[in-house]
């Protein structure tokens, strides 16, 4: 595709709800990353997939959060049971993975917002 | 430990001044730097970049960045701002394969 698209855009849930985010990277970038965006901050990383292989969590927040790439295209974020404190804009980003070539391209965010 | 400071949370200028985002980092080796903007409701778009080299960098929108090694610092200009900058700017470190990012400075444009 032309760019990195997310959906849904806007998020409502009621607390303690599940919801899935998806994200399409670029067409043929390897790396995909997602971050979590609090309101008045900077993006935080949450994960890294090369592939489909998650080699870096360590930015997940706790348990319920889980991200997946099954095909090493399109991923997925779930978060379970959502809290207040997940309230964010999440961001999507994929980069070729090529030597030279380490920008990031950023979808657009899914604001969620949990009630 | 890694980090990114954006010292100035919200900035004004008048459109046609000239404009300067000030952003100190702190990284271990040779980092890979990073200015992006977003505007609101938008994602975030790529400004420039420097990886290595020569430490002036060209960006779109007639936005440029000096690396200044013995500073830790990778300051964004632009000669003349246009109301259509005002948006929130983003310095960011690569370190390795993740962004840290700057909690991000808010341009507000005077007409």
């Amino acid at each position: 595709g032309a760019g990195v698209s997310q959906s849904p855009r806007y998020k409502v849930a009621k607390r303690g709800q599940d919801v899935a985010l998806r994200c399409d990277p670029i067409s043929g970038h390897v790396s995909l990353f997602w971050y979590q965006q609090a309101l008045g901050q900077g993006p935080e990383f949450l994960t890294y997939f090369q592939n489909e292989a998650q080699l870096d969590k360590s930015g997940l927040p706790s348990d319920r959060f889980f991200a997946e790439r099954p095909e090493g295209s399109v991923s997925t974020l779930k978060i379970q049971r959502t809290q207040q404190e997940d309230s964010a804009v999440y961001l999507c980003a994929s980069f070729q993975g090529r030597v030279g070539s380490y920008e990031q391209y950023f979808g657009p965010g899914t604001r969620l917002t949990v009630t | 430990a890694q980090s990114v400071t954006q010292p100035d949370i919200h900035i004004t200028v008048s459109e046609g001044a000239s404009l300067e985002l000030r952003c100190n980092y702190s990284y271990g080796a040779t980092p890979y730097l990073f200015w992006y903007v977003q505007s609101p409701g938008q994602g975030l778009q790529l400004l420039l970049k420097y990886f290595s080299g020569d430490t002036l960098v060209q960006g779109i929108k007639g936005f440029e960045a000096e690396f200044k090694r013995s500073q830790s610092s990778f300051n964004l200009r632009k000669p003349s701002v246009h109301w259509s900058d005002a948006a929130e700017y983003f310095c960011a470190v690569g370190a390795r394969y993740k962004y840290i990012f700057g909690t991000g400075t808010r341009l507000k444009v005077l007409a």
